[in-house]
């Protein structure tokens, strides 16, 4: 049974200080997805990680994927509140469109 | 481009009352996925669909949920009779490549 785990669960973090979230998977996947999710609100997709050695980055967010060591890491630069969120990681159950299997979840609150 | 829609966005009723949601995905997109995401968890799935057949409802308890998508467009989800423990989000997600899911808003219900 894939497994998908996410460290921290819980992030308290000052503006401005640099971050990092982890994301560890049990099984072989080439494919890994982050989504954020406000408080009452869907998901929104951040970003898709298509392969090994993938990064990609949206503002002072950075996501890799190492698939050798079933890891991903979401980097955060110079946090800002707006930030505050919950970030989920995702892997693709099996290959091809398939469910996703999602970690816990990344609750991070970026105080002044 | 519109993105997935959902109704009711709330619900509240009583248990072994029962309750439909419905959902109506992007435009185009052929897999529609129905996830329940319980407070303080990541989304686990419920059922999906690939246009208008089932291929894994492995996860849906068949004795009181059903889900349908009769055009292979909307799809429906219905809980009868609901549980205390069925009180979640509702999260509906579509997707076309790279198993990228856009979800939408969720129905909240709440079962007393």
């Amino acid at each position: 049974e894939l497994k998908v785990e996410q460290n921290p669960l819980f992030l308290s973090m000052q503006e401005g200080k640099n971050y990092t979230i982890y994301c560890n998977y049990s099984t072989t996947s080439d494919r890994l997805y982050w989504y954020r999710q406000d408080p009452g609100k869907s998901l929104e997709s951040l970003f898709v990680l298509l392969s090994n050695g993938a990064v990609k980055q949206e503002g002072r967010l950075m996501a890799s994927l190492d698939t050798k060591a079933r890891l991903s890491t979401l980097h955060i630069t110079a946090a800002v509140h707006d930030l505050s969120a919950t970030y989920f990681c995702a892997v693709d159950r099996d290959s091809g469109n398939t469910p996703l299997v999602f970690g816990k979840g990344t609750r991070l609150s970026v105080i002044a | 481009e519109a993105g997935v829609a959902q109704s009711p966005r709330y619900k509240i009723i009583e248990k072994r009352q029962s309750v439909a949601f419905w959902c109506n995905p992007i435009s185009g997109h052929a897999t529609l996925y129905w996830y329940q995401q319980i407070l303080g968890q990541g989304p686990k799935l419920l059922i999906q669909f690939q246009n208008n057949g089932v291929v894994d409802d492995s996860q849906l308890p068949k004795d009181r949920f059903s889900a349908e998508r009769l055009k292979g467009v909307d799809s429906t989800l219905k809980i009868q009779p609901a549980k205390l423990e069925d009180s979640a989000v509702y999260l509906c997600a579509s997707s076309r490549r790279y198993n990228e899911q856009f979800f939408g808003p969720g129905t909240r219900l709440t079962v007393l």
